[in-house]
């Protein structure tokens, strides 16, 4: 079946415009995650939805991120005034609830590259 | 901070050598430790994972190996082929009460595997 989407693939704006990046997580699939990847580094955790509860978004760098999920479906991450520090890679990955003892493997899409210039 | 860390940050081993990827963490209370391999220009995909109470894992032709008393945790890959050739993550997740795990994951920083035929 399908796996994680996001889009754009490629996005080049300029320092202080606002983006938006869209992820389309696997049908079904409960909670959604976004990261940040830096060149070179791992992955930053941003924010985390899990079906109906308040969204965990205590990896958030700034107020000029901010994310919405609609239901269970698609997320947007916006970054509002963007900064040349805001280049990187924008992974999101979604999960089954499997419930109690389990962890839920997280797929990933293939992630928004963004360049600030 | 709390972290997780690799020892090597690149690895090269000839086709058909076993390869030996370490990982460092500091968050004792971490319940599941989760190894994410990256190919370039896609997201990290899920290899295996072993929770706090087990300190070996088997996969095919993948183990993960933990050592809480030092806090280290390694993965093997058998026999290694070019198409492992890769950035291996490590990462954590922080389990709640009831025994479900969390969906925030910590990262490190990766270690860029390079098999040579």
């Amino acid at each position: 079946g399908a796996g994680v989407s996001q889009s754009p693939s490629n996005k080049v704006t300029e320092k202080g415009k606002d983006v938006e990046l869209r992820c389309d997580p696997i049908s079904g699939h409960t909670a959604l995650y976004w990261y940040r990847q830096r060149l070179g580094q791992g992955l930053e955790f941003l924010i985390y939805f899990q079906g109906n509860s308040a969204p965990d978004k205590s990896g958030l760098p700034s107020d000029r991120f901010s994310a919405e999920r609609t239901g269970e479906s698609v997320s947007t991450l916006t970054i509002q005034r963007t900064q040349q520090e805001d280049s990187a890679v924008y992974l999101c990955a979604s999960s089954l609830d499997r419930g109690l003892k389990h962890y839920n493997e997280q797929f990933f899409g293939p992630g928004t590259r963004l360049t600030v210039l | 901070g709390e972290s997780v860390g690799l020892h090597l940050p690149t690895l090269s081993v000839q086709e058909g050598d076993n390869s030996i990827i370490n990982c460092a963490y500091s968050n004792s209370a971490s319940d599941y430790f989760i190894w994410y391999k990256q190919e370039s220009g896609k997201g990290p995909q899920f290899i295996i994972d072993i929770r706090s109470n087990m300190d070996k894992r088997q996969g095919q032709r993948v183990t993960v190996l933990l050592n809480k008393t030092v806090k280290h945790l390694s993965l093997q890959i058998a026999a290694t082929q070019p198409g492992d050739s890769a950035v291996y993550f490590c990462a954590e997740n922080k389990g709640v009460a009831g025994g479900t795990s969390y969906g925030k994951l910590t990262f490190g920083q990766g270690t860029i595997l390079t098999v040579h035929p």
